[in-house]
């Protein structure tokens, strides 16, 4: 079974406005956190947001906030005020027993397109 | 603070042939983890190092294999290459804590891998 599902292969907006790209996850660890990168053709991975599993609040970093849904195991990416730059391709990405400070290692969905509209 | 350096950033291989890739954490990391990029099979984990030992290992053939040097600096080979190796090569550090809130991997810009 996917361990990340990203359901949107591509996804346009108009510039200046809000975009959700949609994430959800399965596990059956209770200790995990999730993390959305954004990939510009250059292939660079930029780090957006991470989200904890026993994060009380929804994380937010600047135009990025994460609508975390912990019952129904999702977590959308949201950016706000578009621009040009924002075309990417958009992952989603999981680390399980993240409190074990053990081993560490991503899954990733497969990702999400965006590209941005003047 | 500089960023993860990866080296070289293209590369052209022919079949059978080895090569080695190389990639330079954000200083003071010490956890350093290969992924492989394609578009088929998008990205999935190759290994990861954490002072100098590989502490976890991704569904990969032992072609592939690595190490983590004394200063986190780490090398990623393969050898006996294949046409399926051809791939963008991430490679991402951290710095593990106990408390993990925020610990997010950091990601270099890759190495292009060509096998003709």
């Amino acid at each position: 079974a996917q361990k990340i599902t990203q359901t949107q292969p591509g996804m346009f907006v108009q510039e200046k406005e809000a975009v959700t790209l949609d994430c959800t996850y399965d596990t059956s660890d209770p200790s995990y956190g999730l993390f959305w990168y954004k990939q510009p053709s250059s292939g660079e991975m930029i780090f957006l947001i991470y989200q904890g599993s026993y994060d009380q609040q929804n994380a937010t970093e600047g135009r990025y906030s994460l609508n975390f849904q912990k019952a129904r195991k999702s977590a959308n990416l949201v950016i706000s005020a578009s621009q040009l730059g924002d075309s990417a391709m958009y992952f989603c990405a999981m680390r399980e027993g993240i409190s074990s400070g053990s081993a560490r290692q991503l899954t990733f969905g497969s990702g999400t397109q965006l590209t941005v509209l003047p | 603070k500089a960023g993860v350096t990866q080296t070289p950033r293209y590369l052209i291989k022919t079949r059978g042939q080895q090569v080695t890739l190389s990639c330079s954490p954000i200083s003071g990391h010490r956890s350093v983890s290969w992924y492989q990029q394609t578009p088929g099979q998008g990205l999935q984990f190759l290994f990861e190092y954490f002072s100098e030992t590989q502490r976890n290992k991704g569904n990969f053939p032992g072609r592939f294999s690595g190490r983590q040097f004394s200063n986190s600096r780490s090398e990623m080979n393969v050898s006996t290459l294949e046409l399926g190796d051809s791939a963008l090569y991430l490679c991402a550090s951290s710095f593990p804590v106990s408390d993990d809130r925020g610990d997010s991997e950091y990601f270099g810009a890759g190495t292009r891998l060509s096998v003709l």
